[in-house]
């Protein structure tokens, strides 16, 4: 079965760090492109970041210089790092794997909260 | 502000016809494909729609994709209270090099 399922979140205080880890279970990560989207409460989807099969990596506005995406191909993973984290990153966190220029498969989420 | 503009919401009666309008730009739904999500309270996000009007295996043909110039229409036909749910576009933004994702429309079958 294809699947994608998070980890890594958590509650942690403004100015901090977290990393998140999408593990991918059915299928080969690497040969796919793999994104983070994020949703806060009772609000949108927000796209957050994106990695290529190539390597080449792509951050909203809103992240960039402070979240890093990156994947490990010998744990079929992808991971997000996240500094000088801010109130307003507060969200569940998915990773969705891009299939026919779409995001075909979704994990189920982790809840990322930025609160003192 | 979302960079792609859907109305808020939506509503029609059982076994009626609803459409979703995706607004974009040249930059993103008028150079690239258009997606489209389902999302159910409490759950992930699921694919309904790929490049522009392609509907993945396993989602019924009451779902149906276009594009035309910079705006895309997501249309349900045979409205059932399963379909009540938020649903999303997305493009790719060539300008900038982003994902755009529509603010959603929650839709309420009546």
């Amino acid at each position: 079965e294809v699947q994608l399922v998070e980890s890594g979140g958590g509650l942690v205080q403004p100015g901090g760090s977290l990393r998140l880890s999408c593990g991918a279970s059915g299928f080969i990560s690497s040969t796919y492109d793999m994104h983070w989207v994020r949703q806060a409460t009772g609000k949108g989807l927000e796209w957050v970041s994106a990695i290529s099969t190539a390597g080449v990596t792509y951050y909203a506005g809103s992240v960039k210089g402070r979240f890093t995406i990156s994947r490990e191909n010998s744990k079929n993973s992808l991971y997000l790092q996240m500094n000088s984290l801010r109130d307003g990153d507060t969200a569940v966190y998915y990773c969705t794997r891009v299939g026919g220029s779409a995001f075909d498969v979704w994990g189920q989420g982790t809840m990322v909260t930025v609160s003192s | 502000q979302s960079v792609l503009t859907q109305p808020p919401s939506v509503s029609a009666a059982p076994g009626q016809k609803v459409t979703i309008s995706c607004s974009g730009s040249s930059s993103n739904i008028g150079n690239n494909y258009v997606s489209w999500y389902q999302q159910l309270p409490g759950t992930a996000p699921k694919l309904l729609i790929y490049e522009n009007q392609k509907r993945p295996s396993g989602i019924p043909d009451r779902f149906s994709g276009s594009k035309s110039g910079t705006s895309a229409t997501l249309g349900i036909t045979g409205l059932q209270t399963g379909d009540e749910a938020d649903y999303y576009c997305a493009a790719w933004d060539s300008s900038l090099s982003v994902l755009v994702f529509g603010g959603g429309t929650k839709l309420t079958v009546l």
